[in-house]
């Protein structure tokens, strides 16, 4: 079984610059979801998707980051105006259900370094 | 708030060492408890979990007993292997995810 796709694996931009992340979920996962992790620090989560209706984006900062799940398979973050304090990875995670005891599985990140 | 706390690492072990990862917690309501594990250059993987006060979860012989009357969920092992090199991080859920800090375990052989 394929496991939850992640690209780019590294993001070095300059502070003001946009990025945007993607993931591929595994088939069939109704939710999604996408945290970030600053170095010395647990994932936060940042948004949860579930098909393609957003569930909690209480901890997203939406005056600069956005997500979108079109179709409900795929999703894209997206940083603009990237600020040094976004360095970090950012993880996208995935889950059959969104019952939070189930199980999430996840990417092995995107690191992004804001300069 | 809810919140994990978790020892401050790296933790160092030989191999067949005994391995305790202390966990705490603080939440609202009653949490599920969770121990994932990251392995060197690879995604989060969840290790074990437990749902409600006094269950054992395990896995790979790892250990953690949720403790409602401690608020903690201690991961523990009795002899670590080098492959268990990782980073570990307790985990609760109430309405969503909260993870502790993270804790580095090297095991030298």
């Amino acid at each position: 079984e394929a496991g939850v796709a992640q690209s780019p694996r590294y993001k070095i931009i300059e502070k003001r610059q946009s990025v945007a992340f993607w993931c591929n979920p595994i088939s069939g996962h109704a939710t999604l979801y996408w945290y970030q992790q600053i170095l010395g620090q647990g994932p936060k989560l940042l948004i949860q998707f579930q098909n393609n209706g957003v569930v909690d984006d209480s901890q997203l900062p939406k005056d600069r980051f956005s997500a979108e799940r079109l179709k409900g398979v795929d999703s894209t973050l997206k940083i603009q105006p990237a600020k040094l304090e976004d360095s970090a990875v950012y993880l996208c995670a995935s889950s059959s259900s969104a019952n939070m005891n189930t199980e999430a599985f996840f990417g092995q990140g995107t690191r992004l370094t804001v300069v | 708030g809810n919140s994990v706390t978790q020892m401050e690492g790296p933790v160092t072990l030989s191999e067949e060492a005994f391995l305790t990862i202390n966990c705490t917690y603080t939440a609202t309501g009653y949490p599920s408890l969770f121990w994932y594990v990251q392995y060197p250059g690879e995604g989060l993987q969840l290790l074990l979990k437990a749902t409600k006060a006094d269950d054992k979860g395990s896995n790979k012989g790892f250990e953690a007993t949720y403790r409602k009357e401690t608020t903690s969920f201690h991961l523990e092992k009795g002899s670590v292997q080098v492959s268990d090199s990782a980073v570990y991080f307790c985990a609760l859920i109430v309405d969503k995810v909260i993870f502790g800090p993270g804790t580095s375990l090297s095991v030298i052989p």
